[in-house]
């Protein structure tokens, strides 16, 4: 079955410093790997993809995910951290249906 | 640019009511699905639509039914509202099923069993 965890519920940093959000998968079948960002009051919006190809991938805003298929990770980093960063962060997997991970609030600390 | 619209930001309803949450997306999407989001257990998928008049159980469909008459709108059902049924619910749509394509979601509708 296909299944995707994140291992922090909450992480705080503080401001400028850097922050990895952890996300391990599980699938017997491909490989489609999704974060998520959620702004208080708000719904989720796509912050970047792995489908294929390099296997370092980027957002607009500074972050980067790293698809490891030996460590069957894809955690999310970021090297300095704004208060704007501050949100709920969603790691998914893809197949017929989408897996989501139950979340890792991020706190960025003035 | 891909728009998700869910008709109620907020409500608050008493328990034994039936409530109906919309959601029109305006991109064509085959795929269609309504999810639950509460503290501590992320989003748990409650039906989706692989088209119209098409659906399927999802996770925790218990006490949830759906409708999908036109291809644009998915509308959640909550034949006998429950205070366990207080949560925040999340539309979301997807064009035809390639695992690669992205999920898009609605701002979200939190309702409020009293």
């Amino acid at each position: 079955a296909q299944s995707v965890t994140q291992l922090d519920s909450q992480v705080p940093v503080f401001e400028e410093a850097p922050v990895e959000l952890r996300c391990n998968y599980s699938s017997s079948v491909s490989v489609y790997l999704f974060w998520y960002v959620q702004y208080p009051n708000q719904g989720l919006q796509l912050l970047l993809k792995y489908l294929s190809g390099s296997t370092l991938v980027e957002s607009i805003n500074g972050f980067e995910a790293e698809f490891n298929k030996s460590q069957t990770s894809f955690h999310l980093r970021k090297p300095s951290v704004h208060i704007s960063d501050t949100a709920e962060y969603f790691c998914a997997g893809a197949g017929n249906q989408f897996y989501f991970g139950t979340g890792t609030s991020l706190t960025v600390i003035p | 640019d891909v728009k998700v619209t869910q008709s109620s930001r907020y409500l608050v309803k008493r328990t034994g009511e039936k409530v109906f949450l919309e959601c029109v997306q305006d991109m064509d999407h085959e795929n269609m699905f309504w999810y639950r989001q509460d503290p501590g257990l992320g989003l748990r998928l409650i039906y989706f639509s692989y088209d119209v008049k098409m659906k399927e159980k999802g996770d925790i469909p218990e006490g949830y039914s759906v409708s999908r008459e036109k291809k644009e709108r998915f509308s959640l059902i909550l034949e006998s509202a429950s205070t366990n049924q207080t949560s925040m619910y999340l539309c979301a749509s997807r064009e035809q099923v390639y695992s690669g394509n992205t999920i898009y979601f609605g701002e979200g509708s939190w309702l409020t069993v009293v």
